[in-house]
């Protein structure tokens, strides 16, 4: 069945880096692109960006851009995300959802059980 | 960036009371790629519908979407205990923009 299993909770100081997995399973990797969605404490769903797992190449939302970096491994199904420089209003839980690389567009369907990242000194 | 704005907030409702959700584009959702989420606490948000219209595998016929262009909406048919939960509608396609999201409550 398919699953995206996202790595445990973050506790990260400011100015430190944080980075989250999301291991695929139960589907080729590569037929699917991986976005990023962000949802602060009571707050709604926010969507960071998305990588093409074919070829590497991230897109990034606007707000998104310079601290935050997506990345694949093929070789073990896995997309990442790096934020670095932390600040305290990153904090949230952070969900990877899978999207089919089609044409027409697909919606996003699985998504991992979210990553939650606390920034705090 | 197309904005969805979601219609009422907060949605007070009784189990196997009808429910109806909307959503309203700032600009035409093109291809009808308009989605329906639902999401409970602690939980990553569930494919409910996609296309406006389709119903994701495994959800039951009690949600159904419709609209087309700017205006959209989910209906729960009657609502079951399972049902009160949060629900977003999102664009897709070149990129993802949410809804704010309403609140089906038990009255």
């Amino acid at each position: 069945q398919v699953q995206l299993v996202q790595s445990g909770s973050e506790l990260t100081k400011p100015g430190a880096s944080a980075k989250v997995s999301c291991q695929a399973s139960g589907y080729t990797f590569t037929n699917y692109a991986i976005n990023w969605v962000r949802q602060a404490p009571g707050q709604g769903l926010e969507w960071m960006g998305w990588i093409n797992t074919n070829t590497g190449n991230p897109t990034y939302a606007q707000g998104f851009t310079g601290r935050f970096v997506f990345s694949v491994d093929t070789s073990v199904s896995t997309a990442f995300l790096q934020i670095s420089s932390l600040k305290a209003e990153d904090t949230a839980i952070y969900f990877c959802a899978r999207e089919a690389l089609v044409i027409p567009a697909a919606a996003p369907d699985y998504w991992g059980q979210g990553t939650l990242v606390t920034v705090s000194s | 960036e197309n904005v969805l704005t979601q219609s009422p907030g907060t949605l007070s409702m009784s189990p196997g009371e009808r429910a109806t959700l909307s959503c309203r584009a700032s600009q035409s959702v093109s291809t009808n790629y308009l989605a329906w989420y639902q999401q409970k606490p602690g939980q990553a948000p569930r494919l409910l519908i996609y296309a406006a219209s389709s119903r994701a595998t495994g959800i039951p016929d009690r949600f159904s979407g419709s609209g087309s262009g700017t205006d959209f909406t989910l209906t729960i048919s009657r609502l079951e205990p399972e049902d009160f939960a949060v629900y977003y509608c999102q664009q897709y396609g070149r990129s993802l923009t949410f809804g704010q999201g309403t609140k089906v409550e038990i009255k």
